[in-house]
């Protein structure tokens, strides 16, 4: 079993239209839980972080996490031709603890105009 | 502006010829990080380390070397590079907080390594 999973994709979604992206982890002791997303061939870029179970919303962007079902999931509102890209989700703490992220493979979204 | 800098963005060697990546940030960071980043396999961690003088290995070390002499820099050392460690390379850099609490990483644009 991966330590993160996510569904690679291709998500495709019309423009406007809610895309709703969702990871799961394996180790119970997780305490932080990043979405970034990626363009080809650039450095992922944060676009939420959670730390408690529920919702966090942030423009068009909300995170839920649900610790004992060990999911997180990633909603974005009106999705526009920009958001295409590939998002990970990352995982830190759990037992070790040494501040590594835990990355999924990510998940590629495509919007269509 | 925030930031973590990597240099070089790009660079092509050959086996065996020993080169460094720095990695540079102004946030006052402690914790900073390596990773490689591959087709199918992900992003995967090299080395971090926890402050000043104090690294450790991540999950695919060998080959690679790394120091932390001062906070805001982490080079990454490839003392004899193979093929095999042609790839996308990530330098990171968050805060630590009490607790064993770690902040949001923040990433290096990348240096793209080839070794023919």
């Amino acid at each position: 079993q991966k330590e993160v999973e996510q569904n690679s994709g291709p998500l495709s979604v019309p423009e406007g239209a809610i895309a709703s992206l969702n990871c799961t982890y394996s180790d119970r002791g997780s305490q932080s839980f990043f979405w970034y997303r990626q363009y080809s061939g650039k450095s992922p870029e944060l676009i939420m972080f959670i730390y408690s179970n529920g919702d966090k919303e942030d423009g068009r962007f909300t995170a839920q996490l649900n610790k004992a079902s060990q999911y997180v999931s990633l909603l974005i509102r009106d999705s526009q031709p920009s958001d295409s890209a590939t998002y990970l989700c990352a995982v830190r703490g759990g037992m070790s603890n040494t501040g590594k992220l835990i990355f999924g493979q990510g998940t590629t979204l495509q919007v269509k105009p | 502006e925030a930031q973590v800098t990597q240099n070089p963005r790009y660079l092509i060697t050959v086996t065996g010829k020993k080169l460094t990546v720095t990695c540079s940030q102004n946030m006052n960071h402690e914790y900073m990080s390596w990773y490689r980043q591959d087709p199918g396999l992900g992003l995967r961690q090299i080395y971090y380390s926890m402050n000043v003088e104090v690294t450790d290995k991540g999950d695919v070390p060998e080959g690679y070397k790394v120091s932390r002499k001062e906070k805001r820099n982490f080079p990454l050392i490839l003392e004899s590079p193979s093929p095999n460690q042609t790839s996308l390379y990530f330098c990171a850099s968050s805060f630590t907080g009490d607790g064993g609490f770690f902040g949001p990483q923040h990433f290096g644009d990348g240096t793209r390594l080839s070794i023919l």
